[in-house]
């Protein structure tokens, strides 16, 4: 298996823009998770699914953060507008029976 | 908040055993022991984990105290590929209402040193 497979790996966009990224998990795993990782915050959990529906979304941190998972194959984080404050690296994950397989992340900047 | 105490950094020799140490004091009977690592720039992979028992596979051991108050990641010869943050985290069972929520602290940064 190729592993959790996130896109793009690098975004760079300017502040107000619209910014997806995308997931796909591991195949037959039926959870999938999103974190976000900054210096001062370390690694937080801000959304997961279980069987493509939103189980958690508490730590989405505003309205501006949406999350979606249309089939067991897909899944996008959506911000809109983008605020400088929103730059970090968005890892995304996925498991079956406990343990969690992480994506190698999307580093996003926002200028 | 994380429910885990880890140092925030630790030093071993190359080919000597790694002991990284976790308190997990509050941790509740259907809570898992998990340990993951991060090397610079990557995602977090995911080591090992237990309950009671101790446990072992191809990359790591660990043992859990019987109170289930305190475990040990040894890492048995350490190389300097497994320089990273080491991360322990207690976690529900899978099926739980609460799977899946790991909440990672700040770990434990091992430099393996040549």
């Amino acid at each position: 298996d190729a592993g959790v497979i996130q896109s793009p790996r690098h975004e760079v966009t300017e502040m107000g823009q619209e910014v997806t990224l995308r997931c796909k998990p591991i195949s037959g795993h039926d959870y999938l998770f999103w974190y976000r990782q900054t210096m001062m915050r370390g690694l937080e959990l801000l959304i997961y699914f279980n069987n493509n529906v939103p189980i958690d979304d508490s730590g989405m941190p505003e309205d501006r953060f949406s999350a979606k998972m249309p089939n067991a194959s897909f899944s996008t984080l959506k911000i809109q507008p983008s605020e400088p404050r929103d730059s970090a690296v968005y890892f995304c994950a996925s498991s079956r029976w406990g343990e969690q397989y992480f994506g190698p992340g999307t580093r996003l900047t926002v200028t | 908040d994380a429910k885990t105490t880890q140092p925030p950094s630790m030093d071993c020799a190359e080919g000597r055993a790694a002991n990284l140490p976790c308190n997990h004091s509050t941790i509740s009977g259907n809570e898992y022991v998990y340990w993951y690592r991060q090397i610079h720039s990557q995602g977090p992979q995911y080591i090992i984990h237990g309950l009671k028992n101790n446990e072992t596979n191809e990359m790591a051991s660990l043992i859990i105290t019987e109170d289930r108050k305190s475990s040990t990641l040894i890492l048995p010869h350490a190389t300097l590929r497994d320089t990273a943050v080491y991360y322990c985290i207690v976690s529900p069972s899978h099926g739980s209402s609460n799977t899946g929520k790991l909440i990672f602290g700040q770990g434990t940064t091992l430099q393996v040193k040549p």
